[in-house]
């Protein structure tokens, strides 16, 4: 049973790109949040989505934006990078549907550096 | 924003002591789990209790919930090199099952062998 998986695993990119990320939930999860962590920070809540809808949003700008597939596979989509954006992107997914309250399963992270 | 802040930021100990790490969160919650990271790659969940709940074992952690004064403890007995990590608290709020966690800062952990 595959758990959680993101790729590319690392991106470099100037600034002013833009750059899609990708995760894949673990299998029977429906749902799945992206989350920034910035160096030696704790992770911050990006979005969420359920669906195939964004449920849930942090405080991010609108060049952070997403999307869900049929097979609850997930993609973050960053417009017009900073150099502020460089951070490790975390992809979590879980089961809403379940009881509440659920531990969430991490991917391995995107290590985006923005030069 | 972080919803907590964690305490201490670093923490070094000998192999074979305890380790104690705290936890403060602002708002009511409907649970606080704790997450392990090692050295920047994923977070690895630990253990959940909810907000009823006051103690929570799991092998050798031991995790308690003091919502009156919204502060939690993570207590890893016995410890090993190999716990050597980063250990986050995080919280989830509001109704139902929202699925969002907002983490603390972080306890840097190591336990030099």
């Amino acid at each position: 049973d595959a758990g959680v998986t993101q790729s590319p695993t690392h991106l470099i990119k100037t600034r002013g790109q833009q750059v899609t990320l990708r995760c894949s939930p673990k299998s029977g999860h429906d749902t799945v949040s992206w989350y920034q962590q910035a160096l030696g920070q704790g992770p911050q809540f990006i979005f969420q989505y359920y669906e195939e809808e964004e449920r849930q949003r942090g405080n991010f700008p609108d060049r952070f934006s997403g999307h869900q597939f049929p097979n609850y596979s997930s993609e973050l989509n960053v417009n017009a990078l900073l150099l502020g954006d460089s951070a490790l992107y975390l992809c979590a997914s879980t089961s809403i549907r379940t009881k509440r309250g659920n531990e969430q399963f991490f991917g391995p992270g995107t290590r985006l550096t923005v030069l | 924003s972080q919803q907590g802040e964690e305490d201490p930021q670093a923490l070094s100990i000998q192999e074979g002591e305890n380790a104690t790490m705290n936890c403060s969160y602002k708002t009511s919650i409907n649970n606080l789990q704790w997450y392990r990271q090692n050295s920047g790659r994923g977070l690895v969940h630990l253990i959940l209790i909810r907000s009823n709940e006051r103690e929570k074992h799991s092998g050798r952690l031991r995790v308690t919930l003091d919502t009156s004064k919204k502060s939690s403890s993570l207590l890893i007995t016995a410890s090993r090199a190999a716990d050597t990590a980063s250990y986050f608290c995080a919280t989830e709020s509001g109704s139902g099952n929202t699925g969002k966690l907002i983490f603390g800062q972080g306890t840097t952990l190591q336990v030099k062998p």
